[in-house]
């Protein structure tokens, strides 16, 4: 199976900040990747795809990058609806995986 | 808009089975995949189950590979998932959700709880 490590697990930040998490596949999954928010008591919600395509009506302050092994979402500004966790997921090969989570919480 | 209700969780004793129904609306249910994804308490996302557009191809996590079945029904507009021999490792919030490879429309989620 197809291991996802996400890093880091938890970070704190504030209002406006640049955030930066990384997920690491252990074998390559070419751009299969995807990045999700989840907020508590909510459903998931689909930000990036084919690890770097915002999905539609998400805003431009997220983005992705990467392929292969490595990698990242990016929040160039966080706003106070941001504060979630966060999880990547591959979709190369079966059985899908996704990331442990990355919390985002308020400084 | 694309509305995905999910129903049929609840209190089940180990050993017990369950089955969980999603209703779909606002898309063309037999021209998409559909997945099941479960997040336990305490615990991250899990993806638990695919099945294709004609419920031709279906693929488990091997943790409920033999327990669990994935089905659909295209006239119904109706995914479901069929768990027996549930362990309280199963305790988690399910989720259905559209797949055009990736997830891109979740329902809300249904609880089932794995308790004596």
């Amino acid at each position: 199976d197809i291991q996802l490590t996400q890093s880091p697990s938890f970070l704190s930040a504030s209002v406006k900040d640049r955030v930066t998490i990384t997920c690491r596949a252990s074998q390559g999954i070419n751009s299969y990747l995807a990045w999700y928010q989840q907020k508590p008591g909510k459903a998931p919600n689909l930000l990036i795809y084919a690890a770097s395509t915002l999905q539609s009506g998400v805003p431009s302050r997220f983005s992705g990058s990467g392929s292969g092994t490595e990698f990242t979402l990016t929040i160039s500004s966080l706003q106070p609806e941001d504060f979630a966790t966060y999880y990547c997921q591959q979709l190369n090969t079966y059985p899908l995986t996704f990331g442990g989570g990355t919390k985002v919480e308020i400084k | 808009e694309v509305q995905l209700v999910e129903s049929g969780g609840g209190l089940v004793q180990p050993g017990g089975s369950l089955r969980l129904s999603c209703a779909a609306s606002g898309f063309t249910f037999s021209d998409y995949w559909m997945s099941w994804v479960r997040l336990a308490p305490g615990k991250g996302l899990e993806w638990v189950a695919n099945i294709k557009l004609d419920g031709s191809e279906k693929y488990y996590v091997d943790s409920v590979k033999g327990r669990f079945t994935i089905s659909r029904d295209n006239a119904k507009n109706s995914l479901y998932l069929h768990m027996n021999s549930l362990r309280a490792e199963d305790t988690a919030v399910y989720y259905c959700a559209r797949a055009t490879l990736y997830l891109d429309s979740w329902g809300q989620g249904t609880l089932v709880t794995v308790s004596s």
